[in-house]
C-alpha cells in the first residue's frame, strides 16, 4: 500500500460544477497535510493546508480533513477552465519534516 | 524575494557524464530536498538535508550525491549519468517548525542522451 494515494484521473468536469478530489494515507501519525496544484511543465504551488478534522475554506477552495478515516479532500466550487491542472496531496508525518506526496490527480474543467 | 532558484533550468547530457544541479535558497530555511518527478511516479523524494551538514537518503537515492556545507546551498550531483535519471528535479526547502508547508523551486529538466 502506498503511503498517499490518489485517483491518477483525468477528472473532467464542465465549467462551474465543484470538483472534488480526494486523497488517503497511511500513516495516523501524520500531522499536517496539504493541497498543491501543479500547472504542466511547472513547479507545485500551495493551495491550501489543513491540521485539524473538519473543513477549511479559503475562496473557492475547501479542504476537508477526516483523520479517524485517514481522508482529505480538497472542493474547488465554480470550476473554472484556469484550475485545469494535477493536484497533489501530500501528507508531513509527525517526527521531522518529511514530506510524503501522492501521485496527483489530473483535473479538466471543460468550458 | 527570490526564494528558491535551481540552475540549470534545462540540461542535456551524455550517459556516464557528471553533472550537478544547482539550487540556492534566500529564505534561512533548515529543511532542504531534492525530488524527482517522473510521469506514473510522481514526486520521489532522493535526498533531504535538515541543516548545514546534514544529509540523508531518501526513497531513490542511488546514482546521486548531496552535500550542504552552507544553509543556502543544497547541489545535487549524478556521478554518472545514466538514461534512468532523465527527469524533472525539483529543490525544495521548509522551515523546521512542524506544520510549515514546503516551497518547491521552478525546476531543472535534464535529459541523459
Amino acid at each position: 500500500q502506498k503511503e498517499v494515494e490518489q485517483n491518477s484521473g483525468p477528472l473532467s468536469v464542465p465549467e462551474g460544477a465543484i470538483a472534488s478530489l480526494n486523497c488517503t494515507y497511511s500513516d495516523r501519525g501524520s500531522q499536517s497535510f496539504f493541497w498543491y496544484r501543479q500547472y504542466s511543465g511547472k513547479s507545485p504551488e500551495l493551495i491550501m493546508f489543513i491540521y485539524s478534522n473538519g473543513d477549511k475554506e479559503d475562496g473557492r477552495f475547501t479542504a476537508q480533513l477526516n483523520k479517524a478515516s485517514q481522508y482529505v479532500s480538497l472542493l474547488i466550487r465554480d470550476s473554472q477552465p484556469s484550475d485545469s491542472a494535477t493536484y497533489l496531496c501530500a501528507v508531513n508525518r509527525a517526527y521531522g519534516q518529511n514530506f510524503v506526496f501522492g501521485p496527483g490527480t489530473r483535473l479538466s474543467v471543460l468550458p | 524575494d527570490a526564494g528558491i532558484t535551481q540552475s540549470p533550468r534545462y540540461k542535456i547530457t551524455e550517459t556516464g557524464r557528471q553533472v550537478t544541479l544547482m539550487c540556492h535558497q534566500t529564505w534561512s530555511h533548515s529543511y532542504m530536498f531534492w525530488y524527482r518527478q517522473d510521469l506514473g511516479h510522481g514526486l520521489r523524494l532522493i535526498y533531504y538535508s535538515a541543516a548545514a551538514d546534514i544529509t540523508d537518503k531518501g526513497e531513490v537515492p542511488d546514482g546521486y550525491v548531496v552535500s550542504r556545507s552552507k544553509t543556502e546551498n543544497f547541489p545535487l550531483t549524478l556521478e554518472s549519468a545514466t538514461r534512468s535519471q532523465t527527469s524533472v528535479y525539483f529543490c525544495a526547502s521548509t522551515p523546521a517548525t512542524p506544520g510549515n508547508t514546503i516551497y518547491f523551486g521552478e525546476g531543472s529538466w535534464l535529459t541523459v542522451v
